[in-house]
C-alpha cells in the first residue's frame, strides 16, 4: 500500500539556520505529493504541493522537489525564523484517489 | 477567508460513555472529510462524504463509530461508546469538488481533541 516515510524528530535548530525535514515514499504510479504544516493548536495548512516528477513546490520561503528516481520530496528552507516552529507533514495522494496518507510528522522548534 | 468550523474544540469524558462532534464545512464544499490524528501520529482518514453520500468509510469502526452529513451541509460524527483509545485529535477538512477537484484543496478545520478517561 501507499506510505510516507519522514525523518523523526524532533528537531531544533537557532533562527537562521538551514533546515531539511526528509520524506520519502511508497506508491504505486505517480503520486502527488504534499507538505502541511499545523501550527500549535490549529489545524493543518497546506504549505506547498508537487504533482509530477521533478516539479518544485514553493512558499513561505520553504521548498521541495518531486524526485521520483529517489522517491523522495524533502522539505527545505535556507533561513529559518521562530515563527516557523510547528509539526510538518509530508502527504501523498494517489492519482484518482480522494484519500490523503499522511506522514507522523516532524516538530520543529526555532530557538532565537 | 471562510473556514472549517468545530466544536467542541476540547472535550473529556469517561469510557463507555458517548460523545459527539460537529463539523460545518466551508460553504459550498461538496466534499467532507473526517480524519483521526493520534499523538505522534499524521491524520488517518475515518470517512469521506461526497453531498450526503458516504464515499469511503472503509477506516472508519463501524461498531462504535458513526458519522451522517444529512442535508449535506455539516456533519455529526459520534462514537458510543468511548474506549480509551479513542483519545486523539479529529480534524474535519472539506474541499470544493470531487473527483476532478485539485486534491491540495482540502481545507481543514481547528480540530477537536478527546480525552477519554
Amino acid at each position: 500500500g501507499n506510505s510516507v516515510t519522514q525523518m523523526e524528530g524532533p528537531v531544533t535548530l537557532s533562527e537562521e539556520a538551514f533546515l531539511t525535514i526528509n520524506c520519502t515514499y511508497t506508491a504505486t504510479g505517480y503520486p502527488s505529493l504534499f507538505w502541511y504544516v499545523q501550527y500549535p493548536g490549529e489545524g493543518l495548512q497546506l504549505l506547498l504541493k508537487a504533482t509530477k516528477a521533478d516539479d518544485k513546490g514553493s512558499n513561505k520561503g520553504f521548498e521541495a522537489t518531486y524526485r521520483k528516481e529517489t522517491t523522495s520530496f524533502h522539505l527545505e528552507k535556507g533561513s529559518v525564523q521562530v515563527s516557523d516552529s510547528a509539526v510538518y507533514f509530508c502527504a501523498l495522494l494517489q492519482g484518482g484517489s480522494e484519500k490523503l496518507v499522511f506522514g507522523k510528522g516532524t516538530k520543529l522548534t526555532v530557538n532565537p | 477567508e471562510a473556514e472549517v468550523a468545530q466544536s467542541p474544540r476540547y472535550k473529556i469524558t469517561e469510557k463507555s460513555q458517548a460523545v459527539a462532534f460537529w463539523c460545518d464545512p466551508i460553504s459550498g464544499h461538496a466534499t467532507l472529510y473526517w480524519y483521526r490524528q493520534i499523538l505522534g501520529q499524521g491524520p488517518e482518514l475515518l470517512v469521506q462524504f461526497q453531498d450526503e453520500s458516504v464515499v469511503d468509510d472503509s477506516q472508519l469502526p463501524k461498531d462504535r463509530f458513526s458519522a451522517e452529513r444529512l442535508k449535506g451541509v455539516d456533519s455529526t460524527l459520534k462514537i458510543q461508546p468511548a474506549e480509551l483509545g479513542d483519545s486523539a485529535m479529529y480534524l474535519c477538512a472539506s474541499s470544493p469538488q470531487f473527483g476532478g477537484g485539485a486534491p491540495d484543496t482540502q481545507y481543514f478545520g481547528p480540530g477537536t481533541r478527546l480525552t477519554v478517561l
